[in-house]
Formats: C-alpha cells, sequence, structure tokens
C-alpha cells in the first residue's frame, strides 16, 4: 500500500521569508508525485509534478520541489513567500502503472503567511 | 472554460436523512473522481468514473452510499440514510481521459456536508 506523510500541518511564516514544506511518501512501486494547493474557499489546484527527468521541478509562482528517491522525499520550497500564498498545501503520489489515477494524498500543510 | 461544478456548496442535515451531491465536470472530461475530506485530512477516493462506468468503487461505503454518472457527463452521490460521522468535504475531480496517473485533476469547491 502507499501512503503519504507531510510532516507539519501548519507552517507560519513571515513574508519574505524562505518556506519548506515536507513530504515523505511510502511505495513499493514507482509513482508519480504531485503539490496540489487549496486557498480559502476554493478547489484544489495543482501547483506541480513530477513524472520523470530532472528531479527539480518549478511551478510558475516561485515554487520548487525535488524528487529524492533515496529519501522517498519530494519537499515544496520557496525562497521567498509572499501573503498571497497563504493556503493549504497538499503533497500527493499516484501509480505510475494501473489505479487509473487515483491520488492518495497527505494530511496537507498550512501554510499562513503573516506581514 | 467554466470549471468542475458542484453543488450545493452547503448542506446541513439531520442524521438519518437523505442527501445528494451534484458534480458537473469540465467538458470532454471522460474520468471523474469523488472523493471525501475529513476536517484536516486530505482527500480520500471513494469512486472512480471512466464515463459512465464505475471502475474503482472499492472505497465507497454501499450500504449508505451510492454514486451515478447517468451518459457519462453529470453525476450524483447520495448518502441514505446520513450519519454524524459523514460530515465532510465532498470533492469531485475530473481528468482528460484515457487512463493517465500523470494527467492533472481538476477538483470543483466540494460540498461541505454537517450532519446534527
Amino acid at each position: 500500500a502507499q501512503s503519504v506523510t507531510q510532516l507539519d500541518s501548519q507552517v507560519p511564516v513571515f513574508e519574505e521569508a524562505p518556506v519548506e514544506l515536507r513530504c515523505n511518501y511510502s511505495s513499493s512501486v514507482s509513482v508519480y508525485l504531485f503539490w496540489y494547493v487549496q486557498y480559502p474557499n476554493q478547489g484544489l489546484q495543482l501547483l506541480l509534478k513530477y513524472l520523470s527527468g530532472s528531479t527539480l521541478v518549478k511551478s510558475i509562482n516561485g515554487f520548487e520541489a525535488e524528487f529524492n528517491k533515496s529519501q522517498t522525499s519530494f519537499h515544496l520550497r520557496k525562497p521567498s513567500v509572499h501573503i498571497s500564498d497563504t493556503a493549504e498545501y497538499f503533497c500527493a503520489v499516484s501509480l505510475i502503472y494501473n489505479q487509473g489515477g487515483k491520488l492518495i494524498f497527505g494530511q496537507g500543510t498550512e501554510l499562513s503567511v503573516k506581514p | 472554460e467554466a470549471g468542475v461544478v458542484q453543488s450545493p456548496r452547503y448542506k446541513i442535515i439531520e442524521k438519518k436523512q437523505p442527501v445528494a451531491f451534484w458534480c458537473n465536470p469540465i467538458s470532454g472530461h471522460n474520468t471523474l473522481y469523488w472523493y471525501l475530506q475529513n476536517l484536516g485530512q486530505g482527500p480520500e477516493l471513494l469512486i472512480r468514473y471512466e464515463n459512465e462506468e464505475a471502475v474503482d468503487d472499492s472505497q465507497l461505503p454501499k450500504d449508505r452510499f451510492s454514486a451515478e454518472r447517468l451518459k457519462g457527463v453529470d453525476s450524483t452521490l447520495k448518502i441514505q440514510p446520513a450519519e454524524l460521522g459523514d460530515s465532510a468535504v465532498y470533492l469531485c475531480a475530473t481528468t482528460e481521459g484515457p487512463l493517465g496517473s500523470y494527467n492533472e485533476q481538476f477538483f470543483g469547491p466540494g460540498t461541505r456536508l454537517t450532519v446534527l
């Protein structure tokens, strides 16, 4: 069975500070990795994903995540956060083969950016 | 283009009452998912449709939950009777087919159910 663990349930940070949201996964088979973001009163939106190739993937709004196979991690980072980054962030995996794209989510990390 | 539409956004009912949620997918999206999100948790898959066929309903509590996707477009999720523990957010997501674990899933805003 697969599982995803987000190590921090809440991360408070000041504006313009760097942030790292941690994600570890467990799977006996190869997986795709995703970060979704949920802004208040909105649906989840894909932030970035790792399918193959370069282990460092980036989003259009300055976030990046690095796939580390040996540590089974996919941590999300941003060098300087904005107030507008305040949201809930979910790490997720899906099996490369079969399972039809079923996403297995972590518990979520609430990022709170303070002025 | 409109995103995934869900209604109602909020629903408050008393236990033992029936309730239904509706989802309208993005046009052309063949795959539809219903997820359950408990407070403080990530979403968990309830059922997945490929067009009108339920291809994965292993996580759906079939004694009280049912779902349908007539004509392979809109979908409804029903609970009858509702229990206190069913209070949660019910999310609908869709993606372009065919089966693809790498496809981005587009989520609706969810229906927040409160059972009193």
